[in-house]
């Protein structure tokens, strides 16, 4: 059973427009949640990341919203660069450090020039 | 040093070899994890290592063997390894033991080929 989906696993963009990622979670106990970019042959990037506290965090061309309510959560990425191609992963974790983090299935950004 | 090392990049072993993967950080980090990605899959946890004992343990096959010498080194020990074993292994480091604040470093992997 997956905890956390990502149900489009590939996205494109033309270069300057808007991308969405979307993101949804079952478990209500998530309380943190993370992105994660990944390159080809090479392990997983720290992007952004949002407590349940909050519905919004912002890093540069980076925001995530957070709908505790609708257990969604999205990465916006404005503007969308060429270099910005890469897979996302979506992450849910609990609040101990016992609770491990649960990756979505990922989603294939193309960022076209 | 914001980095995690894997060695080797690659791997290819037979079914009766015995090999192992090597990882290491420097940031001081308490918590180092192993996870193994197949294509076009996301990482699945296999080992957390919190302050050098392990934590947690996905229910790994023993044909997988972690350990940690010390809080900077994660090793993994392979032995009689299948076919479908052929992954992406990933080395991870964050500060605590994952959870609430806790990002995870990810090494840029190992990509072990099992014949």
């Amino acid at each position: 059973d997956q905890q956390v989906k990502q149900n489009s696993p590939s996205l494109s963009v033309q270069e300057g427009r808007i991308s969405i990622l979307n993101c949804d979670y079952t478990n209500s106990m998530f309380d943190y949640f993370l992105w994660y970019k990944k390159y080809p042959a090479e392990g997983p990037t720290f992007l952004i990341s949002i407590s349940s506290i909050k519905d919004k965090n912002e890093d540069g061309r980076f925001t995530v919203f957070l709908n505790k309510s609708a257990k969604h959560l999205s990465l916006h990425i404005v503007p969308s660069q060429p270099g910005d191609s890469a897979v996302y992963f979506c992450a849910a974790s609990g609040e101990t450090s016992y609770d491990k983090v649960i990756f979505g299935p990922g989603t294939s950004l193309s960022v076209i020039p | 040093d914001t980095e995690v090392t894997q060695t080797p990049k690659h791997l290819v072993m037979g079914m009766t070899n015995k090999k192992s993967l090597k990882c290491e950080q420097h940031m001081g980090h308490r918590a180092m994890y192993w996870y193994k990605q197949k294509a076009k899959k996301p990482p699945e946890l296999m080992f957390v290592y919190s302050y050098e004992k392990l934590s947690i343990n996905e229910s790994v096959p023993s044909r997988f063997s972690p350990e940690c010498p010390n809080s900077s080194l994660l090793n993994l020990h392979l032995h009689a390894l299948q076919p479908e074993d052929s992954a992406l292994y990933l080395c991870a480091s964050s500060q605590e033991g994952g959870g609430m604040s806790d990002e995870q470093f990810f090494g840029p992997g190992t990509r072990l080929t099992v014949l």
